[in-house]
């Protein structure tokens, strides 16, 4: 199985400021790499897909990059929305595997 | 707007088996251009895939759970659905379906006791 480490675990911050979580895979799932966002109760919704295509509809506020093992999740300006856990999946090969997610917490 | 909807029971017995519903309105279940997704949550956990089916019928299975799922299609109802046989506390989790990355069901709880 493809291991997907996302770093920091949990992360605080204020309306406005720029984040960045990272995800690192256990071996090389070139650009098989989506993002998700999860609110309290809710699924997980899409954000970015093909490690730095933005899903129709999210804010032009999140981006992802990179390729191989590593890739980040940016997002330019927090807003109060946005405050979530974050999750990265690998569709690379099966089992398809998640992140332990990242809760980004207001400060 | 493709939209997904889990059913089912959400209170299993130990031993006995999980069956889920997804229905797909909005879209057809009959492309094979998407896979069509099982995921879990147990309560205040991560994410883990359960497994995928294509409208083929041919499936993936997560090999931890691969010798008690199967997921099943109906063209006919535009739906598939999930069967987990004996079944412990240790499967009690939010039940999502979903094409492909996306989108999602809104979830459903499922919970594994006597």
């Amino acid at each position: 199985d493809i291991q997907m480490t996302q770093s920091p675990s949990s992360l605080s911050a204020s309306v406005g400021d720029r984040v960045t979580i990272t995800c690192r895979a256990s071996q090389s799932i070139s650009s098989y790499l989506n993002w998700y966002q999860q609110k309290p109760g809710k699924a997980p919704k899409l954000l970015i897909y093909a490690a730095s295509s933005l899903q129709s509809g999210v804010p032009s506020t999140f981006s992802g990059s990179g390729s191989g093992t590593d890739f980040t999740l940016t997002i330019s300006s927090l807003q109060p929305e946005d405050f979530a856990t974050y999750y990265c999946q690998q569709s690379y090969s099966t089992p398809i595997t998640f992140g332990q997610g990242t809760r980004l917490e207001i400060k | 707007q493709l939209q997904l909807q889990e059913s089912g029971s959400g209170l299993v017995k130990p031993s006995q088996t999980l069956s889920l519903t997804c229905a797909v309105s909005g879209g057809s279940i009959s492309s094979d251009a998407y896979s069509w997704n099982w995921i879990r949550q147990p309560p205040g956990k991560g994410l883990e895939w359960i497994g995928y089916i294509y409208h083929s019928g041919n499936t993936y299975y997560n090999p931890s759970l691969k010798s008690r799922v199967t997921i099943s299609i109906d063209r006919s109802k535009n739906q598939f659905s999930l069967n987990l046989s004996s079944v412990t506390a240790a499967d009690t989790a939010v039940y999502y379906c979903a094409r492909g990355e996306g989108p999602w069901g809104q979830g459903t709880l499922v919970t594994v006791s006597s």
